[in-house]
């Protein structure tokens, strides 16, 4: 069964510190990705990054980076020199199969303090 | 980048009658739409795949007669909750992909039902 495991409900981390989100995926399949994704109290979903499960490198937009380790089958979020504004709900995510619907974890709150 | 809009952004209805939510990709052709359901405080669960000019695929225990899923063209694809109840009252969010596109999923700003 295809599953996303975060173990973090809530986090808080220091404004400018860097912060890193837990995600752990469990599948039988050799060809899925890794989101993550972002959600405000206004309840958009904002992509944030994305790895395949075939890219060798480490995936990184601006101040996102996944730590992919393929063996464990994690896939962590590290933000770094975190905002106030980073403040927010934050999901890990699998895709799979041709459509590539999305299974998601539980999510992390993250409270960024000034 | 990639514009899905919804309407209604928020609804409130009375129990028993039925209501239509919108899913629109403005600015590309989505063939592959997901409908999505988030109870508050949880995560994101599937509730079917919308497919253009075919019947939706639900997910396992989705009620297809409850949720009723069109997908008329390569941009709206329709959710209609039918003879809504209060456990119906939700979050609902849809996502597209783009047809020319790979990976990614472009969601929309969400809509929330509220059965009285």
């Amino acid at each position: 069964a295809q599953k996303i495991t975060q173990t973090q409900p809530g986090m808080f981390v220091q404004e400018k510190e860097a912060v890193t989100l837990d995600c752990t995926y469990d599948t039988s399949d050799q060809s899925y990705g890794l989101f993550w994704y972002k959600q405000p109290s206004s309840g958009e979903m904002i992509f944030l990054i994305y790895q395949g499960s075939y890219d060798e490198q480490n995936a990184t937009e601006g101040r996102y980076s996944l730590n992919f380790q393929k063996a464990r089958k994690s896939a962590n979020l590290v933000i770094s020199a975190s905002q106030l504004g980073d403040s927010a709900m934050y999901f890990c995510a699998m895709g799979r199969g041709a459509t590539n619907k999305l299974i998601f974890g539980t999510g992390t709150l993250l409270a960024v303090q000034p | 980048g990639a514009v899905v809009s919804q309407h209604p952004s928020r609804v409130i209805c009375k129990s028993g009658t039925s209501v239509k939510i919108e899913c629109r990709s403005l600015d590309f052709q989505a063939t592959t739409m997901f409908w999505y359901r988030q109870f508050p405080k949880k995560s994101l669960m599937l509730m079917a795949t919308s497919n253009e000019g075919s019947k939706a695929t639900y997910e396992q225990g989705v009620e297809k007669d409850k949720f009723l899923i069109n997908h008329a063209s390569l941009t709206l694809s329709t959710l209609t909750v039918t003879s809504a109840h209060p456990e119906d009252s939700s979050f609902y969010i849809c996502s597209a992909r783009d047809l020319g596109g790979s990976y990614e999923q472009y969601f929309g700003p969400g809509t929330r039902l509220t059965v009285t």
